[in-house]
């Protein structure tokens, strides 16, 4: 079955810096990737996803990067502010036919001021 | 917005003992999932449910596990006889097509904690 690996565990930045997190996957087949920010309390929330055949995705200060080929891809947060500090999980779906997300172990980000 | 919810926020029993975790899906969603999370550990998939049919599980969803949509809002887990390894934070999600890409809405999750 599918394994994503997920580095780093921890992620300390500095207000306005960047911070990139990075997964790994097992399965050839997985074609649909999304990301999950989960805080304090919360259950894990969708900020971005990307499909199989797509390369590259941005949406504002946030972009996700696809390597098919290697099985990885990567979380790019640009101008990071305190509020995004929060466990990010990355996830890796299989052609199942279901649903069936497969995380990683979490990366916690912290940005200080 | 719509949010997924789950009562009890937290859980505490006694090993043996019956434990539902209960969760209200997104009122139009038609897929339902579980997940868990032992502390320190990657968030794990436990079921699927849709048309009132379990579509598919995992190695963890046992005969110790069962899920039921009692009526057109619930949706419960059942943990008949509670093991210490049980203990975990577990969440509810839902998804209003399940097709590739579906967005799957998290709830806030229960931590559980078997003594």
């Amino acid at each position: 079955g599918e394994n994503v690996e997920q580095h780093p565990s921890t992620l300390s930045v500095q207000e306005g810096d960047s911070a990139v997190i990075k997964c790994t996957y097992s399965d050839s087949a997985s074609n649909y990737f999304p990301w999950y920010k989960q805080e304090l309390g919360k259950g894990p929330q969708l900020i971005i996803d990307i499909r199989s055949n797509v390369g590259e995705k941005k949406d504002q200060r946030i972009a996700v990067t696809l390597n098919k080929t290697a099985k990885h891809f990567s979380l790019h947060i640009t101008e990071t502010q305190p509020e995004d500090s929060a466990v990010y999980f990355c996830a890796a779906i299989a052609n199942t036919g279901f649903q069936k997300l497969v995380f990683g172990t979490g990366t916690r980000l912290l940005v200080s001021p | 917005e719509p949010e997924v919810t789950q009562t009890p926020s937290h859980q505490v029993t006694q090993m043996g003992q019956e434990v539902i975790l209960r969760c209200v899906p997104i009122s139009n969603h038609l897929y339902f999932y579980w997940y868990r999370q032992i502390l320190g550990q990657k968030v794990e998939f436990l079921v699927s449910f849709y048309n009132n049919e379990i579509s598919e599980k995992s190695e963890i969803f046992d005969d110790q596990f069962s899920v039921e949509r009692p009526d057109g809002s619930n949706f419960t887990l059942k943990i008949r006889s509670t093991k210490l390894e049980d203990s975990a934070m577990y969440f509810c999600a839902s998804g209003d097509s399940g097709e590739i890409g579906e967005t799957q809405y998290f709830g806030p999750g229960t931590r559980l904690l078997v003594l």
